[in-house]
C-alpha cells in the first residue's frame, strides 16, 4: 500500500516569485510519481511524471519536480508564478509493478494561490 | 487525438435512485478507472478496467460497479444513492505507448437531494 502526503493544504504566493510545493510519499513497492493539476470545474491535467531516467522532470507550464528516492520526496517548483497558475495541484503515486490496475493513490491537494 | 469524454457533466439525483454515469477513454487506450473526489475525503480510487475485466476495486460498498464494453468505454453504475454519494466522478484511461499514465476527463457532478 502507498501513502502521499501534501504538506501544505494551501500555498499564497504573490505573482511572478518562486514556488515549491512538497509532496512526500510512502510506499513498501518502487513507484511512478505524478503531478496532476486540476482548475475549478474540471477533471485533472498532467502536469508531470516520473518513471525512470533523470530525478529532475520538466513538465508543462514551466513547472519541473525533483525526485529524491532517500527522502522519499518530489517536490514541484516554478521559478516565476502567473495569475493562471491559481488552482489544486496533486501529487500521487502508483505501483510500478501493478501495470495500472492499482489506481492512483492521491495526496489531499495544495491550493496555489497567486496574489497579484 | 481526442481526450477522455465523460456524460453527462451534471446529475441531480434523490436519495434512493439509481444512476449511471458514462465515460469514453483516448482512442487505443484499454484500461479505465474511475475515481470519486469528495472535499473530504479527496479523489479515491473506485475501480479499473482492462480489456472488459475489473481488474482492482478499491474500498467501496458493492452499490458501486461498472463495467467495461468491447470499444473500452466504460460505464459506473450507484444503487440506492446516499446524500454522501454526492461527488464530482473522474474517469481516466491508460494505454498504448502511455500504458503507465492515467489521463483524466473533465468529470460528473452528482448531487443527490
Amino acid at each position: 500500500a502507498q501513502s502521499v502526503t501534501q504538506l501544505d493544504s494551501q500555498v499564497p504566493v504573490f505573482e511572478e516569485a518562486p514556488v515549491e510545493l512538497r509532496c512526500n510519499y510512502s510506499s513498501s513497492v518502487s513507484v511512478y510519481l505524478f503531478w496532476y493539476v486540476q482548475y475549478p470545474n474540471q477533471g485533472l491535467q498532467l502536469l508531470l511524471k516520473y518513471l525512470s531516467g533523470s530525478t529532475l522532470v520538466k513538465g508543462i507550464n514551466g513547472f519541473e519536480a525533483e525526485f529524491n528516492k532517500s527522502q522519499t520526496s518530489f517536490h514541484l517548483r516554478k521559478p516565476s508564478v502567473h495569475i493562471s497558475d491559481t488552482a489544486e495541484y496533486f501529487c500521487a503515486v502508483s505501483d510500478r509493478s501493478g501495470g495500472g490496475a492499482d489506481g492512483l493513490t492521491f495526496g489531499k491537494g495544495t491550493h496555489l494561490i497567486i496574489q497579484p | 487525438k481526442a481526450g477522455v469524454t465523460q456524460t453527462p457533466r451534471y446529475l441531480i439525483k434523490t436519495r434512493g435512485q439509481q444512476v449511471t454515469l458514462s465515460c469514453s477513454p483516448i482512442s487505443g487506450h484499454r484500461s479505465v478507472s474511475w475515481y470519486q473526489q469528495t472535499p473530504g475525503q479527496g479523489l479515491q480510487f473506485l475501480f479499473e478496467y482492462f480489456s472488459e475485466t475489473q481488474r482492482n476495486k478499491g474500498n467501496f460498498p458493492g452499490r458501486f460497479s461498472g463495467r467495461q464494453f468491447s470499444n473500452s468505454r466504460s460505464e459506473m453504475n450507484v444503487s440506492t444513492l446516499e446524500l454522501g454519494d454526492s461527488a464530482l466522478y473522474l474517469c481516466a484511461s491508460s494505454g498504448g505507448t502511455s500504458s503507465d499514465t492515467q489521463y483524466f476527463g473533465p468529470g460528473t457532478r452528482l448531487t443527490v437531494l
